[in-house]
């Protein structure tokens, strides 16, 4: 079956260290993006890759950094840099289509920094 | 730049009931719009979408109509079930920014009670 995955589902690190959240998708999508979402918020963009090695800054990159080495992988670093890395953390893909953008998410990873 | 507004949450009906979740937009181009919808404690999933104005989009009993001169995406169901609790996400995608990423409001958490 297609789809993205995630791992893991939940995460705990301790404060000051970097952590790195893998996202896979095997849905041959081009473009793929990060999002972070926390209660009672809605989703915001860190990062996205439109490309293999190529990635833009999304709403709220400080203290993230992502690579894009294969087509199918996109994971992100959340470094000591980030102030609140507490959240649920959000991957998606999706074809690079001219008329529209219609995202696939993954199941997510929720991130506890203690 | 480009927004979504939602109507704010939470809301809480009794299975049976119609369900409306009001959703505007303001974008630079002609966006096609989207609901998404994500259970708890997992990611999101793409409800229904429309490309054009007056498409209707529909999915599971829900629909929403692309109303262009009210810049409106409505989300209606005629009769709700405990199954349908959930955040729901209107999001548009915008041609003039080349359809990079989506818009995002900031979601309407819905609570069906039996």
């Amino acid at each position: 079956d297609g789809g993205i995955t995630q791992s893991p589902k939940y995460l705990f690190r301790k404060e000051g260290q970097n952590v790195t959240l893998s996202c896979e998708q095997n849905l041959n999508h081009d473009a793929m993006y990060w999002y972070r979402q926390d209660p009672g918020q809605g989703l915001r963009l860190i990062y996205y890759s439109q490309i293999v090695n190529d990635f833009q800054k999304g709403d709220i990159a400080e203290g993230y950094s992502v690579s894009r080495e294969k087509k199918e992988s996109f994971p992100l670093t959340v470094t000591s840099a980030q102030k609140n890395p507490t959240a649920f953390y959000l991957c998606a893909s999706s074809i690079r289509l001219v008329y529209y953008n219609e995202q696939f998410f993954g199941p997510g990873t929720r991130l506890t920094v203690l | 730049g480009d927004s979504v507004t939602q109507m704010e949450g939470p809301v809480t009906l009794s299975e049976e009931a119609f369900l409306t979740i009001n959703c505007t937009y303001t974008a630079t181009g002609y966006p096609s719009l989207f609901w998404y919808v994500q259970y708890p404690g997992e990611g999101l999933q793409l409800l229904l979408k429309a490309t054009k104005a007056d498409d209707k989009g529909s999915n599971k009993g829900f629909e929403a109509t692309y109303r262009k001169e009210t810049t409106s995406f409505h989300l209606e169901k005629g009769s709700v079930q405990v199954s349908d609790s959930a955040v729901y996400f209107c999001a548009l995608s915008d041609p003039a920014f080349g359809n990079e990423k989506l818009t995002f409001g900031t979601g309407t958490r819905l609570t069906i009670i039996p």
